[in-house]
């Protein structure tokens, strides 16, 4: 099984609502990741936990904010998002998420948020 | 600095042409090349990759790529294409980023469209 869940699929907020997305995976892998992708351009990283652990932070706004409560789940919290930050985001996962090992990423189906 | 070009934004086919989509890739060390596919408001289903050894590699879907390092480049192929392979299609690099963790750079992305 090579399946990454994401809910929702689609997401409406204001701009001053908190909302939260989620990913799920059981491929016992230990390193999730996500990614912003606008209209018609690639996936942007921006999270990487490795082992539970924050690894990578793209510079994101702390405007979003994310989780991961164990080694299958990871969150996004959202707060005062502006309307630029609609967008696809979506969330990968793979086995350790070491360089060098020319390790997979699975991705989910991902959330369409729109932000009014 | 790591870069994917993917030289063709959009490629129009016949159903059953043969296909050819381009990547060149920019990277220090032995690359790690992944082909992507995205359906419209989907997320991103890997076809295949190279990792090492034989530079050509057989992916799902009837989908193969060939690695030319002397070319740097990772051309996506497909004998006869179906109109379900109507699609974004990510190549992509896995690079190494601070703290020895991999990240992907993708390109910019070529839309397929196929005329029945």
């Amino acid at each position: 099984d090579t399946e990454v869940t994401q809910t929702p699929k689609h997401l409406v907020m204001g701009m001053t609502n908190k909302k939260s997305l989620k990913c799920e995976q059981h491929m016992g892998h230990r390193a999730m990741y996500w990614y912003k992708q606008k209209a018609k351009k690639p996936p942007e990283l921006m999270f990487v936990y490795s082992y539970e652990k924050l690894s990578i932070n793209e510079s994101v706004p702390s405007r979003f904010s994310p989780e991961c409560p164990n080694s299958s789940l990871l969150n996004l919290h959202l707060h005062a998002l502006q309307p630029e930050d609609s967008a696809l985001y979506l969330c990968a996962s793979s086995q350790v998420g070491l360089a060098g090992s020319g390790e997979t990423q699975y991705f989910g189906p991902g959330t369409r948020l729109l932000v009014l | 600095a790591q870069s994917v070009t993917q030289p063709d934004i959009h490629i129009t086919v016949s159903e059953g042409a043969s296909l050819e989509l381009r990547c060149n890739y920019s990277y220090g060390a032995t690359p790690y090349l992944f082909w992507y596919v995205q359906s419209p408001g989907q997320g991103l289903q890997l076809l295949l990759k190279y990792f090492s050894g034989d530079t050509l590699v057989q992916g799902i879907k009837g989908f193969e790529a060939e690695f030319k390092r002397s070319q740097s480049s990772f051309n996506l192929r497909k004998p006869s294409v179906h109109w379900s392979d109507a699609a974004e299609y990510f190549c992509a690099v896995g690079a190494r980023v601070s703290g020895g963790y991999n990240k992907l750079i993708f390109g910019a992305g070529t839309r397929l469209a196929v005329h029945p």
